[in-house]
C-alpha cells in the first residue's frame, strides 16, 4: 500500500496570507488528524476527521480549519498567516475501528516557513 | 488531562550496545495505549512499538522492547544491538481509549545519537 502522501511538502509564505495544506491517507484509512511541530512547541494536536466530520480539534486559534472529503482526502487551512505559524505540519491516517487497538501512521509533513 | 514526559533530551549510546529511554505520564484514565514514534532528519515520524494498557505483558518489536508500569506510569523504550540507523529523535506518545479520538499527546522526545 503507498503511505500517507503531503503535499506541497515545502511552503514558503508572506505573513498575512492565506494556505491550503493537502494529505491523502493510506487507501481505506478513513480517520485523518494533524499535527503541529514547532521546536518551542513540540507536537501539538490541531484536529481529526473521520468520515468528513470533524471529531476533536486542539487548541488552536480559528485561523486553523480543515476539512475531510468522501474519499477521506483532507485539507487543512490556515488563515491570516503570522510568523509562528512556520512549523512541520504532520498529517497522519489510522483505519479506524471501534474498539481495536491501531496506530497511526504519518505522512512525511509539510514545512510551512512564514516570512 | 494527560501529560506525557520524557525527561532525557538528548542520549547517546555506542553501536551495538543498549540504551533505554525513559517516559512518565500522568493520566485518570484506566485503559489507553501508549507508543514510542522515531523521527529520523527526514522527519517521517515512524511507528517503533506500542503497548495498551490492559496487557501486562511488554511489548517487544526485535530489537526494541519496553518496560511499562503501569502503576508507575513509566513506559521506558529499550533498544538492543543499536545501530547507526537508530539514530533519530524519540517521542513517547499517549492516546486514550474511548472517546472517539485517535488525538495522541506526544513528550518533548529524546534525541538519540549512536556513535561508531
Amino acid at each position: 500500500k503507498a503511505g500517507v502522501t503531503q503535499t506541497p511538502r515545502y511552503l514558503i509564505k508572506t505573513r498575512g496570507q492565506q494556505v491550503t495544506l493537502s494529505c491523502s491517507p493510506i487507501s481505506g484509512h478513513r480517520s485523518v488528524s494533524w499535527y503541529q511541530q514547532t521546536p518551542g512547541q513540540g507536537l501539538q494536536f490541531l484536529f481529526e476527521y473521520f468520515s468528513e466530520t470533524q471529531r476533536n480539534k486542539g487548541n488552536f486559534p480559528g485561523r486553523f480549519s480543515g476539512r475531510q472529503f468522501s474519499n477521506s482526502r483532507s485539507e487543512m487551512n490556515v488563515s491570516t498567516l503570522e510568523l509562528g505559524d512556520s512549523a512541520l505540519y504532520l498529517c497522519a491516517s489510522s483505519a479506524r475501528s471501534d474498539g481495536i487497538s491501531y496506530e497511526q501512521y504519518f505522512g512525511p509533513g509539510t514545512r510551512l516557513t512564514v516570512t | 488531562a494527560q501529560t506525557v514526559t520524557q525527561s532525557q533530551p538528548e542520549m547517546s549510546v555506542q553501536e551495538a550496545e543498549t540504551v533505554t529511554l525513559s517516559c512518565t505520564y500522568d493520566t485518570s484514565e484506566s485503559d489507553y495505549y501508549l507508543f514510542w514514534y522515531k523521527q529520523p532528519p527526514s522527519r517521517q515520524m515512524i511507528l517503533v512499538i506500542r503497548q495498551e494498557a490492559y496487557k501486562q505483558q511488554n511489548a517487544t518489536e526485535n530489537r526494541f522492547s519496553v518496560n511499562f508500569q503501569k502503576a508507575a506510569k513509566s513506559f521506558s523504550l529499550k533498544i538492543s544491538d543499536s545501530q547507526l540507523g537508530d539514530a533519530a529523535m524519540y517521542f513517547c506518545a499517549y492516546r486514550g481509549y474511548g472517546g472517539a479520538t485517535n488525538k495522541l499527546i506526544f513528550g518533548t522526545g529524546t534525541l538519540l545519537a549512536v556513535q561508531p
